[in-house]
């Protein structure tokens, strides 16, 4: 089983901070990482899917790298605001014989305050 | 388009009960799974399968069976459920060789008395 690390577990910021969290996985056999957005009482949302070394990839004012040599990916939120209040999840998959899992990480708790 | 479905939304049930939680995706999508989600535990892979007639076992299956009849259908049977069982399920789906994200069903909180 892979172990998929996210720091921190939460992290409070005020309305227009720039915030990043971590996503930390073991680099052998990686094949892909997938950030989620995952709001209470909905269901996660696709934010990005990386596969190459270096690579980076926005949205709005989320953004995400990705070094698949040591094993970390940031994810990157500009000028947080209220509606940015979520869970964000990474997960990563791997080659192997399970190749089309997902194995998730904890979660990052973002609460933004107006 | 509606996605991925699933049923009920919310049951409570008494111990040794056994029900089905339903999973329909419209996607034609060939890979599909069960995460259980609880408190500071995240998502946990229950069972997945890659196409019809093809099922696995995920990181959490004891207590859990599934079966995969068409494409689109994927239920998760708990036999006999026991309060351990007590937590919210997911299902998704997602293009089986491809780097596409997955897509979640809405869940289903499920209590076991």
């Amino acid at each position: 089983i892979l172990n998929v690390e996210q720091s921190p577990q939460s992290l409070h910021v005020q309305e227009g901070d720039s915030t990043n969290f971590t996503c930390s996985f073991p680099s052998s056999n990686f094949y892909a990482l997938h950030w989620y957005r995952w709001e209470t009482a909905k269901s996660p949302e696709a934010l990005f899917v990386m596969t190459l070394n270096g690579d980076e990839k926005k949205k709005g004012r989320i953004s995400a790298t990705l070094n698949t040599k040591e094993g970390y990916s940031y994810l990157y939120i500009k000028g947080s605001q209220p509606e940015d209040s979520a869970t964000y999840l990474c997960a990563q998959r791997n080659y192997g014989g399970s190749q089309g899992n997902l194995i998730f990480g904890k979660g990052t708790k973002l609460s933004v305050k107006p | 388009n509606a996605g991925v479905t699933q049923t009920p939304k919310f049951q409570v049930l008494k111990t040794g009960q056994s029900m089905t939680l339903q999973c329909a995706q419209d996607m034609n999508h060939e890979y599909m799974s069960w995460y259980r989600q609880d408190p500071g535990m995240g998502l946990r892979l229950i069972h997945y399968s890659v196409g019809a007639g093809i099922t696995d076992q995920g990181e959490v299956p004891n207590g859990y069976n599934v079966s995969r009849s068409t494409t689109e259908d994927f239920p998760l049977r708990l036999l006999s459920a026991a309060p351990s069982q007590t937590s919210v399920y997911f299902c998704a789906s997602r293009p089986g060789q491809s780097n596409q994200p997955q897509h979640f069903g809405d869940g289903t909180r499920l209590s076991i008395l």
